[in-house]
Parts: structure tokens; sequence; C-alpha cells
């Protein structure tokens, strides 16, 4: 299967700050990048689409000024999490596509745990 | 918007038992509905997908079914083993050609598997 790494895997942080997870794809050019969150107990929400090379869009309810995303290259896409607050603690999971159809499935990232104290 | 509701939301069986897990989408345009089993703390993995022009679809002792019309799917799994103890969540989403489309997944259901 396809080979998604992210970066951190967790993370603690003080309320106010801001957080950058990346995600790689490592062997396929992921044109597409999802962004999911899943807070504790719960299910996996879409927060964001980005193209590469195109701005996101974003889901309802998710600020696009604090959840910036940037997907400026086939195997990267950051996510970074402006000015967090513990409301924003939650698991973040990256799903890469391609158009390529290099596979038939549609893989996840490994997650990053961001703890907001 | 695609809305995927889950049922149960919890399910408790006797190792050997059969599990069912119930889905239903909102949205006709959807055409690929995976299922996915999740441990604690780490990502989805895929155990199973069905695409909608197929109704049924097994791997050894999982198997999906689609019912289009009242657009409702389901996960069976047979002979259950502890290690099937998870966290399992169905999802509606697109695959269309070469590229696939954003998830919507189901609430999820916590399967507990009693040795």
């Amino acid at each position: 299967g396809a080979v998604v790494s992210q970066h951190p895997s967790w993370v603690i942080c003080k309320s106010g700050t801001s957080v950058k997870i990346e995600c790689r794809s490592l062997d396929f050019q992921a044109t597409t990048m999802f962004w999911y969150r899943q807070f504790p107990k719960q299910s996996l929400m879409l927060m964001a689409t980005s193209n590469e090379g195109s701005k996101a869009t974003y889901e309802q309810g998710v600020e696009k000024d604090k959840f910036l995303i940037n997907h400026a290259s086939l195997t990267l896409s950051t996510l970074t999490v402006t000015s967090a607050h513990p409301e924003d603690s939650s698991f973040y999971i990256c799903s890469p596509a391609s158009r390529t159809g290099a596979y038939n499935e549609q893989f996840f990232g490994p997650g990053t745990r961001l703890t907001v104290l | 918007g695609e809305n995927v509701e889950q049922h149960p939301s919890t399910l408790s069986v006797q190792e050997g038992d059969s599990a069912v897990i119930k889905c239903t989408y909102s949205d006709s345009a959807s055409n690929y509905f995976p299922w996915y089993k999740q441990e604690l703390g780490k990502r989805p993995q895929l155990i199973i997908d069905i695409r909608s022009n197929v109704g049924e679809k097994k791997d050894q002792r999982i198997a999906v079914t689609l019912n289009k019309t009242a657009k409702h799917f389901s996960l069976h799994i047979t002979e259950t083993q502890p290690e099937d103890s998870a966290v399992y969540f169905c999802a509606a989403g697109s695959a269309g050609g070469t590229s696939y489309g954003k998830l919507t997944f189901g609430q999820g259901t916590i399967l507990t598997v009693h040795p």
C-alpha cells in the first residue's frame, strides 16, 4: 500500500501557540489531500480538501484562518493550527489521493495527536 | 451533503459468533463504501470496501452487502475472534475513474469479542 507519514506523531503545546503538522506521501503523487480530525471517542470529520497548487476548500464550521493548509507539492501538505486552544485538542489525520489511480483504496496517514494545555 | 448513520454504537459478542454493523447514507451520488477498523490511538485501516456496481463482496470472514435502492450497506464478520475487538467505521464517498473523493464517516461501532 501507499506510504504516508505524518510529523509530529504527537505534540503538546500551550494555548495561543501555533502548531504545524506535516503530511508526506512517500511513494506516489498526492494531487489531492484530505485533512480529517477525530475528537476522543468520536468519528473522523473532514476538515478541508486541498489540491496541489490551489487553495484549500474548507468544510462548514471549519475556520480557514485558524487551520492553514498548504499543499505546495505533490508529496507534502501541511496543516497549521494557529492560536491553538484546548478545544483544538484532537487527532489530526491526512489522507492523500492521486489522480493517477496508483492505488485502489484511500489511505490515511498515521495521525498527529495534538494536546493543547 | 452526505450523511451517514451507523448502528449499533456498541456491539458485544461471544467468540465464534457473527457480528453485523449497519449503515445508511443519504446521497445517491455516493458510489464507494469502505469499512475501516481502528484500534486505539492508530489510524483507520481499510478492511473491505464495495462500489455501487456490486451488491456483495466477501473476503474470508468479512463480507459487505450494499442495497443502493434503500441506501444502506452492512458489514458482516463471521467466526469472530478477540482480535476483532476494535472500533469499526463505515464511510461513503465517491470513486470515479482513477480518483477518490472525500469520505463521510459513520459514528463508529465499538465491537467487543469476549473469549
